[in-house]
């Protein structure tokens, strides 16, 4: 069975682009979240979707976005984009819902902002 | 505001030589603690779950356990494939948000 998958594995933006990341779930889950995890510093929450809808969202600027298509993949955007968005941007998925905590990640999307 | 603290940050241990791993937390209406373990230029990998004061869960060399204020990894006789970074997270409300420590480096040296 396929896990999590995500692209690009690396992307090189500069000051003030945008970055477009995507994900892919596993076959039969609903939920998607999106985490950021900078250097030294644990993951953060920055998106949950789940059935298409935008359920929660982590304490960070409208400037970072997303959706999840029909097909539960997602997609997260970062617009203009600052220095201190450079990161590994991970997305996990889970059976629908709630969820359970227990949540399967993808290998991350490294963004590195010049 | 909710809290997870991880120590150490790092940790260096010989084959065998067994230890813990500190998870303390302030998280308003804890829903459960979780576990996962990070291998370089991977995702985090999911190990336990923790629900009330009092639990205990092991897989392997590991073992998890649970008080009101802080969660404990026990590694016994690890080995150099133990070695990665555990993290610990707890579910604040909903198991939607999940508020993540910085993690502890576990290297396991033959």
């Amino acid at each position: 069975e396929a896990g999590v998958t995500q692209s690009p594995t690396h992307l090189i933006k500069t000051r003030g682009q945008q970055a477009t990341l995507r994900c892919s779930p596993i076959s039969g889950h609903t939920s998607v979240y999106w985490y950021q995890q900078a250097l030294g510093l644990g993951l953060q929450f920055l998106l949950w979707y789940d059935e298409g809808e935008e359920r929660n969202r982590g304490n960070f600027p409208p400037r970072f976005s997303g959706r999840q298509f029909p097909n539960y993949s997602s997609e997260l955007n970062v617009n203009a984009l600052e220095l201190e968005d450079s990161a590994l941007y991970l997305c996990a998925s889970s059976l629908g819902g709630q969820g359970a905590g227990e949540l399967f990640f993808g290998e991350g999307s490294r963004l590195t902002v010049l | 505001e909710d809290q997870v603290t991880q120590s150490p940050e790092a940790l260096r241990l010989q084959e065998g030589e067994s230890s813990s791993l500190n998870c303390s937390y302030t998280v308003s209406g804890l829903r459960g603690l979780f576990w996962y373990r990070q291998d370089p230029g991977k995702g985090p990998e999911f190990l336990f779950t923790l629900y009330s004061a009092g639990e205990e869960k092991e897989k392997e060399r590991l073992k998890a356990t649970l008080t009101k204020k802080e969660s404990f990894l026990h590694i016994t006789a690890p080995k150099p494939e133990d070695s990665a970074t555990y993290l610990c997270a707890g579910a604040a409300g909903g198991y939607n948000k999940l508020i993540f420590g910085a993690g502890t480096r576990l290297a396991v040296h033959p």
